[in-house]
């Protein structure tokens, strides 16, 4: 079972807001890192610390931690934002472990 | 641009061991602060991460799989490889190499999976 839990799936209509969010008793010490993976493809790094996006990711994804929950949110999601989301962060006995959460099955409508 | 590529046997037989390796490409694989990790992913399901090591040796494993496997490094060919024993079906799965970064280019607190590989299929199977 996974120390971060996330919803299995979301929805967000096009050009709309969603936030999608992962839970754990570690994000209150750790922050989060988010994870796109599309069909076939290997995941892609896409928000880390405390709330920032490697080169190359659009700015409408954002992240955010508050107290045991962390949160990426999409603002004005676009149909290739549709994808799998995986936070990950270490585990909860801080011994440089890591974790993931289950994931998050993002649907644009 | 530092690039990872797994590469092994694509089906391993019931109780043998498996074995992978991730070759690093446009840069050290001992540059840096970073370790490098192994994570995988059966069909239709999330990632879950194996274990890590860094260049002077010292590993990290997920406790659930700890007593299977094992991770090594040859920083005289730029690669880290993955050896788990005993494997049954439930060991299949795409295995992905990553690098497991603390700190960005700009020094930003980074810790997080910055690069991966393609990720290559194991299928455990008579």
């Amino acid at each position: 079972s996974s120390e971060l839990t996330q919803d299995p799936a979301v929805s967000v209509a096009l050009g709309q807001t969603v936030r999608i969010t992962c839970q754990g008793d570690s994000l209150r010490s750790y922050y989060a890192s988010w994870y796109q993976q599309k069909p076939g493809q290997a995941p892609v790094l896409v928000i880390y610390g405390k709330n920032n996006r490697p080169s190359g990711i659009p700015d409408r994804f954002s992240g955010s931690s508050s107290g045991n929950t962390a949160s990426l949110t999409i603002t004005g999601a676009q149909a290739e934002d549709e994808a799998d989301y995986y936070c990950n962060s270490r585990d909860s006995s801080g011994n440089h472990l890591r974790v993931f959460g289950g994931g998050t099955k993002l649907t644009v409508l | 641009q530092v690039q990872l590529q797994e590469s092994g046997p694509g089906l391993v037989k019931p109780s043998q061991t498996l074995s992978l390796t991730c070759t690093v490409s446009g840069g050290s694989i001992s540059s840096g602060s970073y370790y490098w990790s192994w994570i995988r992913q059966p069909a239709g399901k999330g990632l879950e991460w194996i274990g890590r090591i860094y260049t002077s040796g010292s590993t990290n494993y997920n406790p659930s799989l700890k007593s299977r496997v094992t991770i090594s490094v040859d920083t005289s060919k730029n690669q880290f490889s993955l050896k788990l024993s005993s494997v049954t079906a439930a060991d299949t799965a795409v295995y992905y190499c990553a690098r497991d970064n603390y700190y960005d280019s700009s020094g930003v607190y980074l810790d997080a999976f910055d690069i991966w590989g393609q990720g290559t299929m194991v299928t455990v199977s008579s």
